[in-house]
Order: structure tokens, then C-alpha cells, then sequence
């Protein structure tokens, strides 16, 4: 089954505006962390944001925030006054804390930011 | 400064030829490595990972195989290359926990024809 699910294969916004992208996640652990990383057309992969099972607060790291809802467990996030520069593939991604040493990721979403 | 080095960066392979990808990590001692596989519509597929020298854990069953013979050295090996071996293929390394992010190789580009 999957673990993480990303239902937005391709997704437009416009610049100066806000997007989320969506991830969901399937796991009875009640220890995990989830991460979001950002892939431009580069290649290279970029780490973005990290939120914990047991944080309160959602985490938040300039204009990225993560819109944690752990009883849905979904874990969006949030990329706040678009850039050009953010048009990239996101990627949603889990270690689980019994089994930590994997790290799986989702499909992705192709984010195109429109000037 | 951790640094971690994937090559080579394109790689043209006739099918059913052998293959080897290699990756290191500087700068960190006893790191978790990883292999993935990014072909599209599919996202990262992680293919191998490994906690320690020798140690290899497996994912997806495929002609594919990967090696650990040194602490900072992981490599992914194919005896004969599939035309579905194509794809982009990452080496990540991360440190023990479930907070520690993963640090990407720049990737190789594999094509089998």
C-alpha cells in the first residue's frame, strides 16, 4: 500500500500567491517525521521543511509552512507569495520510527508558478 | 562539511550490459545510504538502502543489486541492463533519526537503448 500519497500530479499558480500542495500518509506508528523537498528542473534535491508527530505547532521555515493534520494525516504544504523560482517538483516524504532507516517518498507535484 | 558524490552523471547502456553506479560521503562517519529510482508519474522509488558496511536491505526485487564495501561507499550494480532500468537515478545519504533529513547526490542519468 502506499505510504505517502500526492493527488496532484501538476499544479499552476500564480505569482505573488499562495499554493498548497497536498500529501497524505498511512502509517499506525505513532512515531514519525515527515519532510518536503523541493527538485527545480536541475535535478538536484532541495529539504524544505520538517514536522515531527509529536510537534504541536506546525512547522514553518520562511515562506514554507506545513498544514499538519494529524487525525487526517495530511501533511500540505503551504509556499506563500509564489516565485518564478518556486517551479519545481515537491516531494512528500516519511521515516517512520519503526522503521527509521527507510525513507519513502510520494509521486510528487510539479508546481508551475505563471509571471 | 558533509559532501556526497554520485557518477557518473549520464550514462548510455545497451541493453542487456552491465552497470555500475557508485556513491560516496565525505565528512560523516556510519551514515544511512540510499538508493532511489525516479522514473515518471512514479516519484522516488527508494530501491536499496543501507545502515551499515555490508548491511543492504532491498525494496524492489528487480535485476538490480547494490553493495556496501566500505563505510561512505554504496553502489548500485546491474549484471545485464533492462530496457526498464532506464530512469534518474539518486543516491541520498542521512544520519540516524527520524528529524535527520537526507542529502542528495546529483544524480545519473541512465538510458538503456
Amino acid at each position: 500500500a502506499q505510504k505517502i500519497t500526492q493527488t496532484q500530479p501538476g499544479m499552476f499558480v500564480q505569482e505573488k500567491e499562495a499554493v498548497t500542495l497536498d500529501c497524505t500518509y498511512d502509517t499506525s506508528d505513532p512515531s514519525y517525521g515527515l519532510f518536503w523537498y523541493k527538485q527545480p528542473s536541475s535535478g538536484e534535491m532541495i529539504f524544505l521543511i520538517y514536522q515531527g508527530s509529536y510537534d504541536q505547532q506546525n512547522a514553518t521555515e520562511g515562506r514554507y509552512s506545513l498544514n499538519f493534520q494529524k487525525a487526517r494525516k495530511s501533511a500540505n504544504l503551504v509556499i506563500s507569495a509564489s516565485q518564478l523560482g518556486d517551479s519545481a517538483m515537491y516531494f512528500c516524504a516519511m521515516r517512520e520510527g519503526a522503521e527509521r532507516d527507510k525513507y519513502i517518498f510520494g509521486t510528487g507535484t510539479r508546481l508551475k508558478v505563471l509571471a | 562539511s558533509q559532501t556526497i558524490h554520485q557518477w557518473p552523471a549520464t550514462l548510455v547502456q545497451p541493453v542487456g550490459s552491465p552497470l555500475s553506479l557508485e556513491c560516496t560521503v565525505e565528512g560523516t562517519s556510519n551514515p544511512n545510504l540510499y538508493w532511489y529510482r525516479q522514473a515518471a508519474g512514479r516519484g522516488l522509488q527508494l530501491l536499496f538502502y543501507s545502515v551499515g558496511i555490508g548491511q543492504i536491505s532491498s525494496e524492489v526485487p528487480q535485476n538490480l543489486s547494490a553493495s556496501r564495501p566500505q563505510d561512505r561507499q554504496f553502489i548500485l550494480s546491474s549484471k545485464k541492463l533492462l530496457l526498464s532500468d532506464s530512469g534518474f537515478y539518486l543516491c541520498a545519504w542521512s544520519e540516524d533519526g527520524l528529524n535527520t533529513e537526507a542529502f542528495f547526490g546529483q544524480g545519473t542519468r541512465l538510458t538503456v537503448v
